[in-house]
């Protein structure tokens, strides 16, 4: 699985679009672009994930280089309970059972 | 009830006793996760069960570490001889899916493990 890159921290105002990104520039053509995230004191919640077209769903936009290298995660109207720790991982098919989470980006949402 | 559930949410022990924590998957999904989440780190991939069978086992980090899954739904994470490394929140995800690498997991919030 492709190993990837996250900043380890990032603000954002409440309203305003949170973008967090994601560099996966070894990740091979099979293989898919998770995003999850950890709220404080609970479990991680899977929020999206794609190939390399993008995918939007109620929680988040994944936008997806057309060279498949990175990615940007996009929460359209952050608000305070959207302050957590994102986790992008990437997964091959077949390669097994592991998500390897990494340290992740940890996102601060002020007022 | 609807979410995966683990108990207990907090456990203290001394080193060198027997500890076991339990997961209860959402009902119908086959595929079970434990992980493991030291302070300030990610998640750690420990084992996966594929109904009643560990599929994979291969983060297990030594022989003090078991899990079973007797009747392909609860789960109980089994640790001897605890040790203060051991000391972390063990984290429980389920799927519906049995393909590798794939589908969402819906995890517990996790069973804060201490060891004095």
């Amino acid at each position: 699985d492709a190993k990837t890159t996250q900043p380890p921290s990032m603000d954002c105002a409440e309203g305003r679009a949170a973008n967090l990104p994601c560099n996966h520039s070894t990740i091979s053509g099979n293989e898919y672009v998770y995003w999850y995230r950890q709220i404080h004191s609970q479990g991680p919640q899977y929020i999206i994930h794609g190939l390399k077209n993008n995918e939007t769903n109620e929680m988040a936009s994944l936008i997806i280089t057309e060279d498949r290298k990175s990615s940007t995660l996009i929460l359209p109207h952050a608000t305070l309970r959207d302050t957590a720790v994102y986790y992008c991982i990437g997964k091959r098919r077949g390669s097994g059972y592991a998500l390897n989470f990494g340290k992740g980006t940890s996102l601060l949402v002020t007022p | 009830g609807a979410g995966v559930s683990q108990t207990p949410s907090n456990k203290v022990t001394e080193k060198g006793k027997y500890v076991e924590l339990r997961c209860d998957p959402i009902s119908g999904h086959t595929a079970l996760y434990w992980y493991r989440q030291s302070l300030g780190q990610g998640p750690e991939f420990l084992i996966y069960f594929q109904g009643t069978g560990a599929a994979d086992d291969s983060g297990l980090p030594n022989d003090r570490f078991f899990a079973v899954r007797p009747e392909g739904s609860v789960s109980t994470l089994k640790i001897q001889r605890t040790e203060r490394g051991d000391s972390a929140v063990y984290l429980c995800a389920s799927s519906l899916t049995r393909q590798e690498g794939a589908g969402e997991l819906f995890f517990g919030e996790g069973s804060r493990l201490t060891v004095l």
